[in-house]
């Protein structure tokens, strides 16, 4: 149960567009369409932006999307406002009714 | 108001035990499963159990196999997770999780989370 791998921080200036990238394993990412995403702001609890590797819950911008190549995930975040600096986790389930999050990267609109 | 809540975090000394509550309310809480999933101070995300609807399964992440138990009182719209053998890498804030059964495998809402402090 390694925790999934992604870059620490990512910034970008408003308009922008930006992505995020998670790295598993054949075990996890690379076996299962079963990756989702988070977005999490100061003091808050985390918030569900992508599921099952691309879909998105009900009311969230279609600014947000989700894609998978392998054994990695990406979150894109297009046409960045400043209410989208917040941390992002990525999320995959790994097997046997267990699940496993990345490390969390930092975003900063500039 | 759609909402979990989860209470019972505080300080406690290294090898004692601590039980957590999760309340839903606003939903269906016999519908779906459910997960713990924790923060330590300034870290990531970790997840740590799941329980089915009912209640037949329960997974543990390795981290606290053993140690914690996951269980659920449909009844009582509650969760809990009974932590024993508490360690100073159990500090962390432990947030009660649900899994939409149309969503799969991801977590559609949150509780606002527990601070749980393990110190002596």
């Amino acid at each position: 149960q390694s925790a999934l791998t992604q870059p620490a921080s990512v910034s970008g200036s408003p308009g922008q567009s930006i992505t995020i990238s998670c790295t598993g394993t054949s075990s996890d990412i690379g076996s299962y369409n079963l990756v989702s995403w988070y977005q999490q702001h100061p003091g808050k609890a985390p918030k569900l932006m992508i599921y099952e590797v691309y879909k998105r819950p009900s009311g969230i911008s279609n600014r947000f999307s989700g894609s998978k190549f392998g054994n990695k995930a990406s979150l894109t975040i297009s046409g960045l406002q400043a209410e989208d600096e917040a941390d992002y986790y990525c999320c995959s389930y790994a097997g046997s009714s267990t699940w496993v999050f990345g490390g969390g990267t930092q975003l900063t609109v500039l | 108001q759609v909402q979990l809540v989860e209470s019972g975090g505080g300080v406690v000394q290294p090898g004692r035990s601590l039980r957590l509550s999760c309340a839903a309310s606003g939903f269906t809480f016999s519908s779906y499963g459910t997960h713990w999933v924790r923060q330590a101070p300034g870290k990531g995300l970790e997840w740590v159990a799941f329980i089915w609807y009912d209640e037949i399964k329960k997974h543990y992440a390795d981290s606290v196999k053993g140690r914690f138990t996951v269980s659920r009182d449909n009844s009582k719209n509650t969760l809990y997770l009974q932590m024993n053998s508490l360690r100073a890498e159990d500090t962390a804030v432990y947030y009660c999780a649900r899994e939409d059964p149309t969503i799969n495998d991801a977590f559609d809402m949150w509780g606002q989370g527990t601070l749980v402090t393990v110190s002596s």
